[in-house]
């Protein structure tokens, strides 16, 4: 049973520009929330995703948006990437429900030049 | 507002037990949470407490004292393997989770 996978592992961008990191929920989840986590700190919730819908939303700009597929996976895209952007996202997938245990990816280390 | 605090760094020798605390501010209480992260690794599901007391799994125990707004948690006979963050957690009433600042456990040989 494959769990949580994210992609790419590793990407480097430039001040301005756009990306689009993705992930598979573990099988069986229909829930996904996306977390930054910068250098030494506690990842930050930015969103969460259910029936393709945003159903949550952190203290994240709109530059931050997402999306979710109708077979559970989803996007996370940033725009206009500034340094401070630089980060890990990481994934985090579960069932619907309060107090349901998230599993998480191995995250997608962000460098932004 | 939520907030966590913990200590940022702890260091304990092999075999050794160690404690790790965390304090949090929250309005609506549903839970502390525990995870591990590893260098370069993902955040892992370690505990759950809702109720006060005590939880063991293994060498690993969490407490809470919903009064002190205070839990911590306990790693016995500690492994060399057991190098890694701790984040306490706050898990919301949907499914956000609100995490510390992190615990870097250093064990020494």
């Amino acid at each position: 049973d494959a769990g949580v996978t994210q992609s790419p592992t590793h990407l480097i961008k430039t001040r301005g520009q756009q990306v689009t990191l993705r992930c598979s929920p573990k099988s069986g989840h229909d829930t996904v929330s996306w977390y930054q986590q910068a250098l030494g700190q506690g990842p930050q919730f930015i969103f969460q995703y259910y029936e393709e819908e945003e159903r949550q939303r952190g203290n994240f700009p709109d530059r931050f948006s997402g999306h979710q597929f109708p077979n559970y996976s989803s996007e996370l895209n940033v725009n206009a990437l500034l340094l401070g952007d630089s980060a890990l996202y990481l994934c985090a997938s579960s069932l619907a429900g309060p107090q349901e245990t998230q599993y998480f990816g191995p995250g997608t280390r962000l460098l932004v030049l | 507002g939520q907030s966590l605090e913990q200590p940022s760094e702890v260091t304990a020798v092999e075999g050794a037990i160690v404690q790790i605390n965390c304090t949090y501010q929250t309005s609506g209480f549903y839970g502390l949470s525990w995870y591990q992260q590893h260098d370069g690794g993902a955040p892992t599901f370690l505990s759950y407490n809702a109720l006060d007391g005590l939880e063991e799994t293994g060498r690993f125990s969490s407490f809470l004292s919903r009064s002190d707004s205070y839990g911590y948690l306990l790693l016995q006979e500690l492994q060399m393997k057991d190098s890694a963050s701790y984040f306490c957690a706050l898990p919301g009433r949907d499914d956000k989770i609100i995490f510390g600042k992190g615990t870097r456990l250093h064990i020494l040989p």
